[in-house]
């Protein structure tokens, strides 16, 4: 079973930082996704990725499949990227691609 | 709007009861992916259908079933539920063909609450 663990759990920031959230998993995958939870409840996905680096506006998104670890990336942030990120990744299952989730950094950027 | 549709929005049930959650996919996604959101285990993956086969189980309770139907929609079943059953319930779709992961898209999610 793979094991997804996310850092940091919580992270404040002042509006305008940098900020990283990292996520490690310990068994190969076949892809990994990004996901944000606001606090409404409603799942966003972000990026979908199985190498390299993606980028969508003010979020980039990188992996190494080699170290089994993941980061994003929010440059210039903004209070309205308040949320929770969530980490989860696919396994190779055959063509099974259920999700198995890290437990989410909450971020909270203040103005 | 991720076109992933989930109906009711809110369910308030009693213990022992039987809920059924509906899931209309984005069209033209075959792959309809079940999951949990509760407070003391997170999200946690319950069950995939593609093209109305059963395609994947996850960590999904006997007490529970779901199955896809011809025009793709979905339908997750639960029975004789407990307190511990309280959780939000997402629908998620991809159009996922042959070996590729692809991109879930997530419904709004249906809220249940047992008394």
């Amino acid at each position: 079973k793979n094991e997804v663990e996310q850092s940091p759990q919580n992270l404040t920031a002042q509006e305008g930082e940098f900020i990283t959230i990292n996520c490690s998993y310990s068994v190969g995958i076949s892809a990994l996704h990004w996901l944000q939870q606001h606090p409404g409840g409603g799942i966003v996905s972000l990026f979908m990725l199985s190498s390299g680096k993606k980028k969508h506006g003010r979020l980039i998104a990188t992996i190494n499949i080699q170290e089994k670890h993941s980061s994003l990336h929010i440059t210039a942030s903004h209070p309205r990227d308040s949320a929770v990120y969530i980490c989860a990744v696919v396994g190779h299952h055959g063509g099974a691609d259920g999700l198995t989730f890290g437990k989410g950094t909450h971020l909270i950027i203040q103005p | 709007d991720s076109g992933v549709t989930q109906t009711p929005k809110h369910l308030i049930t009693a213990t022992g009861q039987r809920v059924t959650l509906r899931c209309s996919p984005r069209s033209g996604d075959l792959s309809v992916y079940w999951y949990q959101q509760s407070l003391d285990q997170g999200l946690q993956f319950l069950i995939q259908y593609y093209n109305g086969e059963e395609r994947a189980k996850g960590n999904i309770l006997e007490r529970f079933s779901a199955q896809q139907f011809p025009d793709l929609h979905s339908e997750l079943n639960l029975s004789s539920l407990e307190l511990g059953d309280s959780a939000l319930y997402f629908c998620a779709s991809s159009p996922r063909g042959g070996g590729v992961s692809y991109e879930q898209y997530f419904g709004p999610g249906t809220r249940l609450t047992v008394t």
